[in-house]
């Protein structure tokens, strides 16, 4: 069985500054990984995903996060953050083609202040 | 280009009532459909996922319940709602890549 942990409930942050939200991840297969956001009161979006290839991966909005096998991690980063980032942010992971076993973590809320 | 459709936005309903929340993709054919709950505060449930007409699994027990009369239309039914029924609610399909595309969902309160 897969599971996500994301330890942060809560991070804020000032704006300009860089954030890190982490997320650990456990599986016994082959995983793809997601950073999905969720702005209020709105769906998911999808913000990157590592399915193979390079383990650094990144967003049109300035996110990136990396695949790390050996730590089973995959935390999302932004060297500087803007106001319009506030939002909540899901890791996700998927340990086969047909999305069947997709697993959320618990979600994180970046607050980013003024 | 595919799109996901959901409605109504938002409803409130008494204790009791029933409930019909229904999911439409447009774009792709034989997509795996999905049904979330997110209670406030709180992460994502998976509630239903079907990978075909008439082929539905359940992950939670409850009295929800879930149909796909067409290929690309997910229905969440309930007969009688509960308060603790209350949350977001969210469709989504997925594809070969694993990953899910979300509806913009459907807020539910009861009282």
């Amino acid at each position: 069985a897969q599971s996500v942990t994301q330890l942060d409930s809560q991070v804020p942050v000032f704006e300009e500054a860089p954030v890190e939200l982490r997320c650990n991840y456990s599986s016994s297969v082959s995983v793809y990984l997601f950073w999905y956001v969720q702005y209020p009161n709105q769906g998911l979006q999808l913000l990157l995903k590592y399915l193979s290839g390079s383990t650094l991966v990144k967003s049109i909005n300035g996110f990136e996060a990396e695949f790390n096998k050996s730590q089973t991690s995959f935390h999302l980063r932004k060297p500087s953050v803007h106001i319009s980032d506030t939002a909540e942010y899901f890791c996700a992971v998927s340990g086969d083609n047909y999305g069947q076993n997709f697993v959320f973590g618990p979600g994180t809320r970046l607050s980013v202040l003024p | 280009s595919q799109t996901i459709h959901q409605w109504p936005a938002t409803l409130v309903q008494p204790v009791g009532s029933p409930l019909s929340l229904e999911c439409t993709v447009e774009g792709t054919s034989n997509p795996n459909l999905y049904w979330y709950r997110q209670a406030a505060g709180r992460g994502l449930q998976l509630l239903f996922y079907s990978i075909g007409i008439d082929q539905i699994s359940s992950e939670v027990p409850q009295n929800l319940s879930a149909s796909r009369p067409q290929d690309r239309q997910f229905i969440l039914s309930s007969k009688k709602l509960l308060l603790s029924d209350s949350g977001f609610y969210l469709c989504a399909w997925g594809r070969g890549t694993g990953e899910l595309f979300f509806g913009e969902g459907s807020r539910l309160t009861v009282l």
